[in-house]
C-alpha cells in the first residue's frame, strides 16, 4: 500500500524556517517524481515545487522561488521541503503527492504550517 | 503561466441525476510528446485529494465508472452521470503540461 506522510509542520514567525518531510512507503520511491502542494485554510489547491526521480531536477512556483528549496533521500525514502524566509502567506497545509504522468496519483494527509509572530 | 477556469464555482445537484463541470486552460495543454497532461481531482470535506482523471479521460484505479472525463485542447470537462452522496465535495482540474497549475474548485453539493 501506497503511503505518504508529512512531518515538520507547526507555528513560525515571519521570516523563520521551517523544514517540511514526506516518508514514503509501499512503493519504490526512487522511481518517481514527487511534488508539495499546498491549500490555505478555506482555499484552493497550489502546487509549490517538485523534484524528478533521481533529485537532478527541480522547478517551483514563481511565489516561493529563491526562498524553498526542495530536496530528497532515496536511501531514506524520503522528500524534504526546506523553507526560509517565510511569510504570511505561506501559512497552509502542505502535501506532498507522487506524479504518474503528471499526475498526482497519492497524496499525503498534510502538515499544517502557521506563520505568526 | 497557464491559467485554468473552472465553471461553475458551485454545483447543486440533485442525487441520482447528473452532474458536469467545465475547464477552460488559456493555452493548449498538448505537450510537445503529443500527450495532454490534464487531471481532475476530487477532495471531499476535511481530507486530502484524490485523483480521479489523467490524461483527460483515463480513470484513476479504483474510481467508479460514473465519473468520465472528456475533452481537447483548452476545453475539458469532467461528468459524473448519477451523484451519489458520497460524490459532495470540491473537484479540480490540474494541468501538467507545462509547469502546473490547479484550477479554482467547483465545490459540488446535494440540493
Amino acid at each position: 500500500e501506497v503511503q505518504l506522510v508529512e512531518s515538520g509542520g507547526g507555528l513560525v514567525q515571519p521570516g523563520g524556517s521551517l523544514r517540511l518531510s514526506c516518508a514514503a512507503s509501499g512503493f519504490t520511491f526512487s522511481r518517481y517524481w514527487m511534488h508539495w502542494v499546498r491549500q490555505a485554510p478555506g482555499k484552493g489547491l497550489v502546487w509549490v515545487s517538485r523534484i524528478n526521480s533521481d533529485g537532478s531536477g527541480t522547478s517551483y512556483a514563481d511565489s516561493v522561488k529563491g526562498r524553498f528549496t526542495i530536496s530528497r533521500d532515496n536511501a531514506k525514502n524520503t522528500l524534504y521541503l526546506q523553507m526560509n524566509t517565510l511569510r504570511a502567506e505561506d501559512a497552509a497545509v502542505y502535501y506532498c503527492a507522487r506524479t504518474t504522468y503528471g499526475a498526482p496519483e497519492y497524496w499525503g494527509q498534510g502538515t499544517l504550517v502557521t506563520v505568526s509572530s | 503561466d497557464i491559467v485554468m477556469i473552472q465553471t461553475p464555482l458551485s454545483s447543486p445537484v440533485t442525487l441520482g441525476q447528473p452532474a458536469s463541470i467545465s475547464c477552460r486552460s488559456s493555452q493548449s495543454l498538448v505537450h510537445s510528446d503529443g500527450n495532454t497532461y490534464l487531471s481532475w481531482l476530487q477532495q471531499r470535506p476535511g481530507q486530502p485529494p484524490r485523483l480521479l482523471i489523467y490524461k483527460i479521460s483515463n480513470r484513476f484505479s479504483g474510481v467508479p465508472d460514473r465519473f468520465s472525463g472528456s475533452g481537447a485542447g483548452t476545453d475539458f470537462t469532467l461528468k459524473i452521470s448519477r451523484v451519489e452522496a458520497e460524490d459532495v465535495g470540491v473537484y479540480y482540474c490540474m494541468q501538467a503540461t507545462q509547469s502546473y497549475t490547479f484550477g479554482q474548485g467547483t465545490k459540488l453539493e446535494i440540493k
